[in-house]
């Protein structure tokens, strides 16, 4: 069974700070991980993907998230948090074969002080 | 650009009542799914609907819970009897094919509030 955890789930930064949200995974075969972002009394959006090749992801919004197999990790990160990324962040998990439903975590409100 | 789209945003319902919730997924998409979100928890799938039939369910959508592609553009989820449970934000997504990295769009959510 595939299952992801984050952890904290509110996260305060300064504007202008880095953004560091943590996701762990597990999954039995491959994953292929996902960040989605809701905004207030908004649908789920999708920040980044990691399906194979690079480890590096790169995502909207100057986002980034690193696949670590050895730690079972995704964190993601932003080098300079904007206020406009207040938001409630979303790390998610399916795999090949199937229909893919995706398993998200419990989710990390992001606060950004000014 | 292409968006799923959900009605209403918002209804509440009286427990016991039977309540439909609509989607209109991007057009040239073949996978559609329905996830909630109770408030507070995280999002859970509820089912996935490909070419007339549903192709995998939760433990959540019982026999309460029924979906429809009435028509080439609508995508439904009924539930027959609404429990004060059900409250929850309902979001359908889509997309374009299967395959665990295929991105699903999702729509802005209907909130259910069954009282």
């Amino acid at each position: 069974a595939q299952s992801v955890t984050q952890l904290g789930s509110h996260v305060s930064v300064s504007e202008g700070a880095l953004v560091l949200l943590r996701c762990n995974y597990s999954s039995s075969v491959p994953p292929y991980l996902f960040w989605y972002v809701q905004y207030p009394n908004q649908g789920l959006q999708l920040l980044l993907k990691y399906t194979t090749g690079a480890t590096l992801v790169k995502g909207i919004n100057g986002f980034e998230a690193e696949f670590k197999k050895s730690e079972t990790s995704f964190h993601l990160t932003k080098p300079s948090a904007h206020m406009s990324d207040a938001a409630e962040y979303f790390c998610a998990v399916s795999f090949s074969g199937g229909y893919q439903k995706v398993t998200f975590g419990t989710g990390t409100k992001l606060q950004v002080i000014p | 650009e292409p968006e799923v789209t959900q009605t209403p945003s918002h209804q509440v319902t009286q427990m016991g009542q039977e309540v439909i919730l609509r989607c209109v997924p991007i057009s040239n998409h073949l996978y559609f799914y329905w996830y909630r979100q109770i408030l507070g928890q995280k999002v859970e799938f509820l089912v996935s609907f490909y070419n007339n039939e549903i192709s995998e369910k939760s433990e959540i959508f019982d026999d309460q819970f029924s979906v429809e592609r009435p028509d080439g553009s609508n995508f439904t989820l009924k539930i027959r009897s609404t429990k004060l449970e059900d409250s929850a934000m309902y979001f359908c997504a889509s997309s374009w094919k299967a395959g665990g990295g295929n991105e699903q769009f999702f729509g802005p959510g209907t909130r259910l509030t069954v009282l």
